[in-house]
C-alpha cells in the first residue's frame, strides 16, 4: 500500500520485557515522527526524524526507550524492560519533506499494553 | 507554552445540526496549522489545513475551517453534522514537529 504501514498493529507484553515497534513510512519522505498517545493524555511527541540530520530526542520519556531510523526509511522504536505505564498507543508519521506547511501522514498505529 | 488549545474536550450535535470546533492557537506560532480526524482504533486522517494562500479553507467531507488572526482561531465547522462524522479531532501546528491540541471528541446524536 501507499500509507504508512507500522507492525504489529497490537502487542501485549510482560512488564521487564523489550518490545520492538516498527514503522514502514510513505516512500520518498524524508520526515518520520513517532508519537504516543495514553487515554487522557492527548498526542506526545516522542522522537523526530528528517534526513540525514541528528534526531530530534527530545520527546523520549526515559533512557529506555530509544529509535533508530536505518537507511532514511523503516523507523523501529524500542523500548526496554517495559513499565504498565508505557501501555498506550504509539503513532508513526512521515512527512514528503521539511517545512512547516507540510503536513504528516500518519499510520494506523501500534496498541500496546503491558500486564 | 501551549502552542494550540482547543476548547471542549466534548461536543455533541444532532445530525443535521451545524459542528463547530473552537481551536485558538498562540501568536507566537507560524500560522501553518492542520486539522486532523480520528476515527476509533485508526491513525489520524488530514482534514485540512492553512498555508497562508487563503483565509477559509475547505477540507475533506464537508469540513472548512476560518483563519483569523485578529482572534488567533482556525475553528473547524461544518454546517449539517453527518453520523459518520463522529470521531475525535485535533488541531495541530508545525513548528519542526507537530504540535497538537488536547483533541475534541464529537458525539452526533440522531
Amino acid at each position: 500500500g501507499a500509507g504508512v504501514s507500522q507492525s504489529p498493529s497490537n502487542k501485549v507484553t510482560e512488564k521487564g520485557k523489550d518490545v520492538e515497534l516498527r514503522c514502514d513510512p510513505i516512500s520518498g519522505h524524508t520526515a518520520l515522527y513517532w508519537y504516543r498517545q495514553s487515554l487522557g493524555q492527548g498526542l506526545e511527541f516522542l522522537i523526530y526524524f528528517q534526513g540525514n540530520s541528528a534526531p530530534d530526542k527530545s520527546g523520549l520519556p526515559s533512557d529506555r526507550f530509544s529509535a533508530e531510523r536505518t537507511g532514511g526509511s523503516v523507523s523501529t522504536l524500542t523500548i526496554q524492560r517495559t513499565q504498565q505505564e508505557d501501555s498506550a498507543v504509539y503513532l508513526c508519521a512521515s512527512s514528503p519533506r521539511q517545512g512547516q506547511n507540510t503536513e504528516a501522514f500518519f499510520g494506523q498505529g501500534t496498541r500496546l499494553t503491558v500486564v | 507554552a501551549q502552542s494550540v488549545t482547543q476548547l471542549g474536550s466534548h461536543v455533541s450535535v444532532s445530525e443535521g445540526a451545524l459542528v463547530l470546533l473552537r481551536c485558538n492557537y498562540s501568536s507566537s506560532v507560524p500560522p501553518y496549522l492542520f486539522w486532523y480526524v480520528q476515527y476509533p482504533n485508526q491513525g489520524l486522517q488530514l482534514l485540512l489545513k492553512y498555508t497562508s494562500a487563503a483565509t477559509l479553507v475547505k477540507g475533506i467531507n464537508g469540513f472548512e475551517a476560518e483563519f483569523k488572526k485578529s482572534e488567533t482561531s482556525f475553528h473547524l465547522t461544518k454546517p449539517s453534522a453527518h453520523m459518520s462524522d463522529a470521531a475525535e479531532y485535533f488541531c495541530a501546528v508545525n513548528f519542526n514537529k507537530f504540535y497538537f491540541g488536547s483533541g475534541t471528541k464529537l458525539n452526533v446524536k440522531p
